[in-house]
């Protein structure tokens, strides 16, 4: 597809139960980046993908999350036991990778409340 | 790992006034430089972006340039509408990142009032 496709737009889970996102990169891009962004804005890098494999996790709270890409499917983002603090906007980017084109287009986000 | 920060963290003018938000990193490698802009609720969308062999890039009233001896890129945007109002990230991308991790600034949140 032309666009960054995630799913679902809004998620709402009580406390310790598990949370699963998903994005569709745009078809072709290499490179998929997985964000997450509280209230105040910031934006926290998770995860990244080359492909299928994991190019970059340094951001992953790896006790309770973990993130997939398989071939012809779409990426996944997993949250086992969720907590109050995990409440946020969840970002999938994705981009070709090539060293002259290596613009990130984003998907609509998914927000996820913890109750 | 790379250090990235806005300047201001808000920012408020007037309708038709210019506004510049600056943005210094650490990686001396980095060498593709983008502003993203966020309206509330919405996704990050890419307005501008430079690379290093450039100083600088304009497109219409959105400007960037770029001093890579001193590690900071500025976003110029003249004769601000109301709609300009948004949240601005920069988000450059160097080395210490295999030049694939975009590394988001603070943040500013520009306010035009009519």
């Amino acid at each position: 597809g032309e666009e960054v496709a995630q799913t679902p737009k809004h998620l709402v889970r009580g406390e310790g139960q598990k949370a699963k996102l998903y994005c569709a990169p745009i078809k072709g891009h290499s490179y998929v980046f997985w964000y997450q962004q509280v209230l105040k804005n910031e934006f926290k890098f998770l995860i990244s993908f080359q492909n299928e494999n994991v190019f970059d996790e340094t951001g992953m709270p790896k006790e309770r999350f973990s993130a997939k890409c398989l071939p012809n499917s779409p990426c996944s983002l997993e949250i086992q036991a969720t907590k109050l603090e995990d409440s946020a906007v969840y970002f999938c980017a994705s981009s070709l990778g090539t060293a002259q084109n290596t613009e990130a287009f984003f998907g609509q986000g998914t927000r996820l409340t913890v109750v | 790992g790379e250090n990235v920060e806005q300047h201001p963290s808000t920012l408020s003018v007037q309708e038709g006034d210019s506004a510049v938000i600056k943005c210094t990193y650490s990686d001396s490698a980095s060498n593709y430089f983008p502003w993203y802009k966020q309206e509330l609720g919405k996704r990050p969308q890419l307005i501008i972006d430079i690379r290093s062999n450039v100083g600088e890039k304009k497109d219409q009233r959105i400007a960037v340039t770029l001093n890579k001896t001193a590690k900071h890129f500025s976003l110029h945007i003249t004769e601000t509408q109301p709609e300009d109002s948004a949240v601005y990230f920069c988000a450059p991308r160097g080395r210490n990142t295999g030049f694939q991790k975009l590394v988001f600034g603070t943040g500013t949140r520009l306010l035009v009032s009519p």
